[in-house]
């Protein structure tokens, strides 16, 4: 499936702004969906195109993609944002493939 | 608003063929523009696509997996469904059916914005 690569693990200070990205060939070509998992919890849709948020996502949500790589900011991280977060791409065949997951901590 | 429910055995043999299905609710599996997509995630791990379903019938699987996945399509009940043949242990995990989205009208981008809560399968031996 198409590789994409995360850090593990991420921390940031309650309030403050944290990036979380995600590295793979088929990004030059194909935009990244972001997803947060919370423990116990099925995958959530949080950024997906461009800089795209489902309904009810807040805005401190934000993407975006530069070369082989995505980002998600959460700008003003709250407790509650503390969850894993996975990005996900397709290549030119139709493959996918999810990152290996970012844990985030809200200090 | 839609909704997905995952449903099958939570125990399968070893070598056997796990079976589960997804059943659409609220809305139409037959709507064009969606892929009926299967993902799973090993216990303390990430996320696994296994493969989609368009409406159509056509798939495409994760190449990993490919030589033991079939999805398949009931559009008569909205449901889709995934066997995974000659499964071992390395099989045991949640599995999630969920709604691939593909929007935009020139370029497409594409979200995975309906999920179903997940069902454990646990492969014995």
């Amino acid at each position: 499936s198409s590789e994409l690569t995360q850090d593990p693990a991420v921390s940031v200070a309650l309030g403050q702004t944290v990036r979380i990205t995600c590295q793979g060939d088929s990004l030059r070509s194909y935009y990244a969906s972001w997803y947060q998992q919370k423990p116990g919890q099925a995958p959530v849709l949080v950024i997906y195109g461009k800089n795209n948020r489902p309904s009810g996502i807040p805005d401190r949500f934000s993407g975006s993609s530069s070369g082989n790589t995505a980002s998600l900011t959460i700008t003003g991280a709250q407790a509650e944002d503390e969850a894993d977060y996975y990005c996900n791409s397709r290549d030119s065949s139709g493959n996918h493939g999810f990152g290996g997951g970012t844990k985030l901590t809200v200090l | 608003q839609v909704q997905l429910q995952e449903s099958g055995p939570g125990l399968v043999k070893f070598s056997q063929t796990l079976s589960l299905t997804c059943t659409v609710s609220g809305g139409s599996i037959s709507s064009g523009g969606y892929y009926w997509s299967w993902i799973r995630q090993h216990p303390g791990k990430g996320l696994e696509w296994i493969g989609y379903i368009y409406y159509s019938g056509s798939t495409y699987y994760n190449p990993s997996l490919k030589s033991r996945v079939t999805i398949s399509v009931d559009t008569s009940k909205n449901q889709f469904s995934l066997k995974l043949s000659s499964v071992t242990a390395a099989d045991t995990a949640v599995y999630y059916c969920a709604r691939e989205t593909r929007f935009g009208v020139v370029t497409y981008y594409y979200g995975m914005d309906v999920w179903g809560q997940g069902t454990t399968v646990t492969v014995s031996s």
